[in-house]
């Protein structure tokens, strides 16, 4: 099983740049979720998604929108990239109801 | 919204020494989650807690759940240097939003 797959793994932006991180899960979890990480603030959750076609915002989503069509993927977008939102971004899977959560390999993102 | 605070946010300790990191949230929670995260790695789960003053023991890790939900601790036995990362821990406020906390990054000193 590949469990949470998460691209791209680096990624530098411009100012004002717009991108997708892309998320994927195979093991049928109903429950997503979107973190960044930035030194001495531990995991802040961005968004997250307790099933295909629900979403809800988290403790910091503004610049940041999501989707969840499907139950596998949860893609990560964002709107014009700011250098505040240089970050490592970590997607996560589980079965809902604060259980073991599975995280993708991270995404380390630059914006100059 | 629910905050979740660890202390202390670094520790540097001796091999052989123990190590403590304590969780504090401002709500009560459904449960809480302990994860490790090595050096450029990701969180990797560790543990679960459900029940009210609940204590589970993982060979020299052991976890304690607060009588009132809204606190833990991970307490680590003679710290040894793969005991290095961050870690965490994380709030289940009902069966849905998942907060993390703030973290404490552990250094083992040979």
């Amino acid at each position: 099983n590949a469990g949470v797959t998460q691209t791209p793994k680096f990624q530098v932006l411009k100012t004002g740049q717009s991108m997708t991180l892309q998320c994927a899960q195979d093991m049928n979890h109903e429950y997503m979720s979107w973190y960044r990480q930035d030194p001495g603030m531990g995991l802040r959750l961005i968004h997250y998604s307790v099933g295909a076609g629900i979403t809800d915002q988290g403790e910091v989503p503004n610049g940041y929108n999501v989707s969840r069509s499907t139950t596998e993927d949860f893609p990560l977008r964002l709107l014009s990239a700011a250098p505040s939102q240089t970050s490592v971004y970590f997607c996560a899977s589980s079965y809902p109801g604060g259980v073991e959560a599975f995280f993708g390999q991270g995404t380390r993102l630059t914006v100059v | 919204g629910q905050q979740v605070m660890q202390i202390p946010q670094y520790q540097h300790v001796q091999e052989g020494e123990d190590f403590t990191t304590y969780c504090n949230s401002s709500t009560t929670l459904s449960n809480i989650q302990w994860y490790k995260q090595r050096p450029g790695g990701h969180p990797v789960f560790l543990i679960q807690l459900v029940k009210s003053g609940e204590v589970k023991k993982q060979k020299r890790l052991t976890f304690q759940f607060g009588e009132a939900k809204k606190n833990s601790s991970l307490h680590i036995t003679a710290t040894q240097t793969t005991d290095v990362g961050t870690y965490f821990c994380a709030g289940a406020e009902g069966y849905q939003k998942v907060t993390f906390g703030t973290g404490t990054k552990l250094q083992v000193i040979p």
